[in-house]
This record gives structure tokens, sequence and C-alpha cells, in this order.
């Protein structure tokens, strides 16, 4: 079974501190992706990545950025949390084949809460 | 802005009751796929659907694909008390720009 693992289930930081969001996948996946779960407003996505090193925005990048240095994590860095950061943030990875974006696997989540 | 919109938000039925819910895209899709997201869980992938027109069956679900391939449905036969939950479409457009809907949350009242 594919396995994609978030280093934390809750997270509570203050308005200005730096906050890293680790994600793990364990099947070698190419793709991996970085969305927000806010109420009323679905899944959106922050940033993807479909190789080590590489990565492009989504639809919300603004105050995010990503590292992926490895294949089979990916990280999600807030540099300077805000409260309109409070939320549920999931990671997720897919396998690249032909046809564009394929199934995607998602981890537990993280909620995270700024002060 | 949203470029997949789903309808309705949330739906309330009695056990037994059928349930759809609608996709909807500004823009062609080349593939759209539908998830689930129980109650405090994560998302899971359920179906994609590539061709025009496409349909597919898993047991009590019925999944579309519209002609233009602009929309989707999922329709649940005979609603049961483990089909809670919060169903997502998302959809990847012809730019390979990959967005999630804004999910219709499901009741069933036993």
């Amino acid at each position: 079974d594919v396995k994609v693992t978030q280093s934390s289930r809750y997270l509570v930081k203050r308005t200005g501190e730096k906050v890293f969001l680790e994600c793990v996948q364990d099947m070698d996946h190419e793709n991996m992706f970085w969305y927000r779960q806010d109420p009323g407003l679905g899944l959106r996505l922050i940033y993807f990545s479909y190789d080590v090193k590489m990565k492009e925005k989504g639809d919300i990048p603004e105050g995010y950025s990503v590292s992926r240095e490895k294949k089979e994590r990916f990280s999600l860095i807030l540099e300077s949390a805000s409260t309109n950061q409070t939320s549920m943030y999931l990671c997720a990875s897919s396998p690249r084949l032909a046809g564009g974006f394929n199934e995607q696997f998602f981890g537990p989540g993280t909620r995270l809460t700024v002060l | 802005g949203q470029q997949v919109m789903q309808i309705p938000q949330y739906q309330h039925v009695q056990e037994g009751e059928d349930f759809t819910t609608y996709c909807n895209s500004s823009t062609t899709l080349s593939n759209i796929q539908w998830y689930k997201q129980r109650p405090g869980g994560h998302p899971v992938f359920l179906i994609q659907l590539v061709k025009s027109g496409e349909v597919k069956k898993q047991k009590r679900l019925t999944f579309q694909f519209g002609e233009a391939k602009k929309n989707s449905s999922l329709h649940i036969t005979a609603t049961q008390t483990t089909d809670v939950g919060t169903y997502f479409c998302a959809g990847q457009n012809t730019g390979n720009q990959f967005y999630f809907g804004t999910g219709t949350s499901l009741t069933v009242i036993p």
C-alpha cells in the first residue's frame, strides 16, 4: 500500500514564526503536492513538484515556499506564519504516467493553527 | 478564481434515497477524478474519467463525464450510512493545470 506520511497531525505556531511541514511518500512517486483545505473552498493547490528540485506554483502560492531535495520528501515552508494561514494542510503524491495527473494518494493532514 | 465548481455544497438525505453531486468547469477538461473524504479523514481516490460521455459504475456509484468534457456527476443509488462524507471532483484542464472542486458534504439520516 502507498503510504504518505506528514510530520505532525496538529501544530500550533505564533505569528511570524517560520514553519516547516514535512511530507514523505514510500512509493517512488514522481509527483508530489501540497494543498490547503478550508471549509467551503475545497482543496486548493499551493505547490506541486514533478521531480527532485523541480517545483511549480499552484493556485495559492503566496506566503509559501517548498523544497524537494529527495524524491520521497516534499517540504512546505511558511517563511513568516500569519493567522490567515491557519488551515488543514494536505500532502499528496502520484505516479507520473501518460496522460497527465493520475490518482493522488493523500497523507493524513496537518492541522495548523497560527496564533 | 475557482476553476471547478461543485453543487450542492451540502446534501442531507434519508437512508435509502438517491444522491447526486455535479461538477462544472469553465474550461474543457482532459480528465476528471472523484475523491471521497470521510469525516476526520483524508481524500481517497474513487475513479478517473477520460473520455467524452464516459460512464463508469462502482456498485451503487455511477460516474459520468459530459460530452463536452466540461461537467461531470456522481450519483449514489440507495444511500447508506457508510456513504457519509465529502465528495470532491478534481479536473485537469488542457493547460495541464489541476483543480479540485469545492466538494459536496453528504449526510445520511438513518
